[in-house]
């Protein structure tokens, strides 16, 4: 079956740039729109942004300035970065297949902090 | 953006009974386009209902969704002890995708 796994480093100093990345196994990522998706502590669901296999990608306003999405199709891997991360941007980091996020990773806990 | 407004925010509730969950838009959509999680503590979302009405994969026929225009409903009808979580509403049609604030489902 399609699973997703988030990597990355779970704690990012203010300022600095929040990266992470997504693998897609059981199936190939050159096909559907592929997702990030956030939850702060106790919050809601934000959506960050997605990228289709071409390269092609749609970011959340609230975010885009500082929201880049990539894909890597040789490894089938797609990955964030969000770059002057603030305390604010603390969140456990989903990623997830679109549209309908019907597939999910277990997601990543990432903590800005110094 | 369209903005979801779930209510209501905390329903509380006993196995066996009936849960009815509301998601309101700040304005009109294709129903094509909502889904519905749940979220149990420490776990992923998991999806529910896509296209406002079409259960997904492996979720059981206790689990309905209903609604078009802004106002969609989630309806379990008959709560089993793992439904008691939190719920979701999510519009993708349109860009930025949203979600609801979500609705808590206790016992």
């Amino acid at each position: 079956q399609v699973q997703l796994q988030e990597s990355g480093p779970g704690l990012v100093k203010p300022s600095e740039t929040l990266s992470l990345t997504c693998t897609v196994s059981g199936a190939s990522i050159s096909s559907y729109y592929w997702s990030w998706i956030r939850q702060p502590p106790g919050k809601g669901l934000e959506w960050i942004g997605h990228i289709y296999y071409s390269g092609s990608t749609n970011y959340n306003p609230s975010l885009r300035t500082r929201v880049t999405i990539s894909v890597d199709t040789s490894k089938n891997q797609f990955s964030l970065k969000l770059s002057s991360v603030t305390a604010a941007d603390t969140a456990v980091y989903y990623c997830a297949r679109s549209s309908a996020f019907d597939i999910w990773g277990q997601g990543t806990m990432v903590t800005v902090s110094s | 953006e369209i903005v979801l407004t779930q209510s209501p925010g905390t329903l509380s509730l006993s196995p066996g009974e009936r849960a009815t969950l509301s998601c309101r838009a700040s304005q009109s959509f294709s129903s094509t386009y909502l889904a519905w999680y749940q979220q149990k503590p420490g776990q992923a979302p998991r999806l529910l209902i896509y296209g406002a009405s079409s259960r997904a994969t492996g979720i059981p026929d206790r689990f309905s969704g209903s609604g078009s225009g802004t106002d969609f409903t989630l309806t379990i009808s008959r709560l089993e002890p793992e439904d008691f979580a939190v719920y979701y509403c999510l519009q993708y049609g349109s860009s930025p995708r949203t979600f609801g604030q979500g609705t808590k489902v206790e016992i």
